[in-house]
């Protein structure tokens, strides 16, 4: 099993969509919980951190469930802007960074 | 805002050489690291770095690799004899003591 899962996309929206991501990881020890994005050819960038409580950034709302070992990412009102690679991030104790594959987003005029 | 540096952006060797890639973290930072990210592929963990000392390190960083803090502000990675499979992007990162971690924008390694 893969140690953190994320469907590969790519999600192609119109603008002004929602649009939600999923992850699943495999190490319950985990302790951290990121959300990156990733343009091409470029370097992950922090878009939020992910909490049990659930934590809302603007459009960007991120959900933790640890006992199915599951992250959500949902983007409300798209905006072309959004296009990118979506990186589901996983800090176990030793502090290095688990990235998911990503899911890949496309938003359409 | 503070940043992470990397130079050189791209670094073309012949296979069998060395190359050293070279990172400024982020000043106030004392948590240090190399991923790798291989076109098309995700990003992947190779050694993390604290307090003048290795601190962890995957499978990927192997007697080839090595990391060096020469003189309090860069960090290195050193690759001692290239092999066309260590094409990739090398992203270094910094982070202060629980806080996320922030990337340089990569150095782009061909081996030819």
């Amino acid at each position: 099993r893969k140690e953190v899962e994320q469907d590969p996309g790519p999600f192609n929206v119109p603008e002004g969509a929602t649009v939600a991501f999923n992850c699943t990881y495999s190490n319950s020890a985990s302790q951290s919980f990121f959300w990156y994005r990733q343009d091409c050819r470029k370097e992950p960038k922090l878009l939020m951190s992910v909490y049990s409580s659930g934590n809302e950034d603007g459009r960007f709302t991120a959900q933790l469930n640890r006992a199915s070992q599951y992250i959500s990412l949902l983007i409300r009102d798209s905006k072309l802007s959004d296009s990118a690679t979506y990186l589901c991030v996983v800090e176990t104790g030793r502090r290095a960074l688990t990235f998911g594959s990503g899911t890949r987003l496309q938003v359409q005029p | 805002e503070p940043e992470v540096t990397q130079t050189p952006s791209h670094q073309v060797t012949q296979m069998g050489q060395e190359v050293i890639l070279r990172c400024v973290p982020i000043s106030n930072h004392l948590y240090f690291y190399w991923y790798r990210q291989i076109l098309g592929q995700k990003v992947e963990f190779l050694v993390s770095f604290y307090n003048n000392e290795i601190s962890e390190k995957s499978e990927i960083f192997d007697d080839q690799f090595s990391v060096e803090r020469p003189d309090g502000s860069n960090f290195t990675l050193k690759i001692r004899s290239t092999k066309l499979e260590d094409s990739a992007m090398y992203f270094c990162a910094s982070r202060v003591s629980n806080q996320p971690q922030h990337f340089g924008d990569g150095t782009r390694l061909s081996i030819l």
